[in-house]
């Protein structure tokens, strides 16, 4: 069964509004969870690393006052679009690890923003 | 530089044959992971199979096997067998460090994987 949940799994929002999307991990604690962007027929491209109780860590060119992301339990992380543009419509999908076993993805979320 | 290249946007196999992905990747890390994702049309990552840099055995989980030649750092994908639900978009990431690190993933480019009836 799944053990990362990513909720909503699809969201339509205008452009201007912001867009919460929330990373669970079920059952077990995840110090440290991943957030992806992907493209349409494009590769997963990292936008930061989640920790719990400390500030998120963004890579280069990821706008981190865009992109808010909040890791304030050790089960939750969400990520917070702000002020949603049409070119911010993307699949996200975020990711917890496991001690050491190999990552777990939750089932993602596409976001259109009209 | 690409860290893990896929060379292969788009692949098509007949069902019940085998088939080899392509996977070659760059690290001057001597400690690190290798792995493999299916995502089907849905948008879900499933984990396939794992190559860790110090296993001495190619990794195999079911009909999927890691043909991993270290000295060309390869880790092509074998999928044996293929069936119509094979169908997908298949990922090669690494993870560079032991695996007692964060566990931050490089993907691929993807190859997409079409299986004819």
């Amino acid at each position: 069964g799944a053990v990362v949940s990513q909720h909503p799994s699809r969201v339509i929002c205008k452009s201007g509004t912001s867009v919460k999307i929330e990373c669970r991990s079920l059952d077990f604690q995840a110090t440290t969870m991943f957030w992806y962007r992907q493209f349409p027929k494009q590769s997963l491209m990292l936008m930061a690393t989640s920790n719990e109780g400390s500030k998120a860590t963004y890579e280069q060119g990821v706008e981190k006052d865009k992109f808010l992301i909040n890791h304030a339990s050790l089960t939750l992380s969400t990520l917070t679009v702000t002020s949603a543009h049409p070119e911010d419509s993307s699949f996200y999908i975020c990711s917890a690890r496991i001690r050491d076993s190999p990552l777990h993805f939750g089932n993602g979320t596409r976001l259109t923003v009209t | 530089a690409q860290k893990i290249t896929q060379t292969q946007p788009g692949m098509f196999v007949q069902e019940k044959e085998a088939v080899t992905l392509d996977c070659t990747y760059d690290t001057s890390d001597p400690s690190y992971g290798l792995f493999w994702y299916k995502q089907p049309s849905s948008g879900e990552m499933i984990f396939l199979i794992y190559q860790g840099s110090y296993d001495q055995q190619n990794a195999t989980e079911g009909r999927y096997s890691l043909n991993f030649q270290k000295a060309r750092k390869s880790a092509n994908l074998v999928i044996s067998a293929s069936q119509l639900g094979d169908s997908a978009m298949y990922f090669c990431a690494m993870r560079e460090g032991p695996s007692g690190n964060t566990g931050k993933l490089i993907f691929g480019q993807g190859t997409t994987l079409q299986v004819k009836p």
